[in-house]
């Protein structure tokens, strides 16, 4: 699966949007990108996955450019339980690796009043 | 159930010891995956159950580990002999079809070798 590259942290006023930037640029074809988040003693949990389109659900939206070389997760109102690492992968399609997700350092995401 | 869910949810041992450590997956999830995090670290993965194949053991840091799964359901993760440099979170994630689909995660077994 293609490496991915995240800042190591950032932080966002409660209530703006928290914008959260990976680079994925030697993503190939049928990997998609995927976005877990995990909050302080939990494991992670899902947020949202895009091939090549822009994809949005209840918790977030997914900016892809392109290229599909990097993607944005924009959390549009940011709430104080937001605070959490947040985790961008690369996950084939195809292949025989399904089970090796490489999950990097991530973003610490800190939410303040 | 509900969700994925793993035991003890805490587990302090001796140096030595054995331990075994239980995951649950979400009721139909052909998928089962463990990971372990050290304090401060991201994921690492350690092994890979899908269906009735041979699991993928690529990741188990050496041959104290070991782990099953019963009947294509519940699995268990066995560290014999356990070091200090054992002690971490172990996560357990299942998933559907175990095709890169979304994983679900249970909350962890804390494991502290004294």
């Amino acid at each position: 699966d293609a490496k991915t590259t995240q800042p190591p942290s950032m932080d966002c006023a409660e209530g703006r949007a928290a914008n959260l930037p990976c680079n994925h640029s030697t993503i190939s074809g049928n990997e998609y990108v995927y976005w877990y988040r995990q909050i302080h003693s939990q494991g992670p949990q899902y947020i949202i996955h895009g091939l090549k389109n822009n994809e949005t659900n209840e918790m977030a939206s997914l900016i892809i450019t392109e290229d599909r070389k990097s993607s944005t997760l924009i959390l549009p109102h940011a709430t104080l339980r937001d605070t959490a690492v947040y985790y961008c992968i690369a996950v084939s399609a195809g292949g025989t690796s399904y089970g090796k997700l490489t999950f990097g350092q991530g973003t610490i995401l800190t939410v303040h009043p | 159930g509900a969700g994925v869910s793993q035991s003890p949810s805490n587990k302090v041992t001796e140096k030595g010891k054995d331990v075994e450590l239980r995951c649950d997956p979400i009721s139909g999830h052909t998928a089962l995956y463990w990971y372990r995090q050290s304090l401060g670290q991201g994921l690492e993965f350690l092994i890979y159950f899908q269906g009735n194949s041979a699991p993928d053991k690529s990741g188990l840091p050496s041959d104290r580990f070991s782990a099953e799964r019963t009947g294509g359901s519940v699995s268990t993760l066995t560290i014999q002999r356990t070091q200090q440099e054992d002690s971490a979170v172990y996560l357990c994630a299942s998933s559907l079809y175990g095709r890169g689909e979304k994983l679900f995660f249970g909350s962890g077994t804390q494991l502290s070798v004294l």
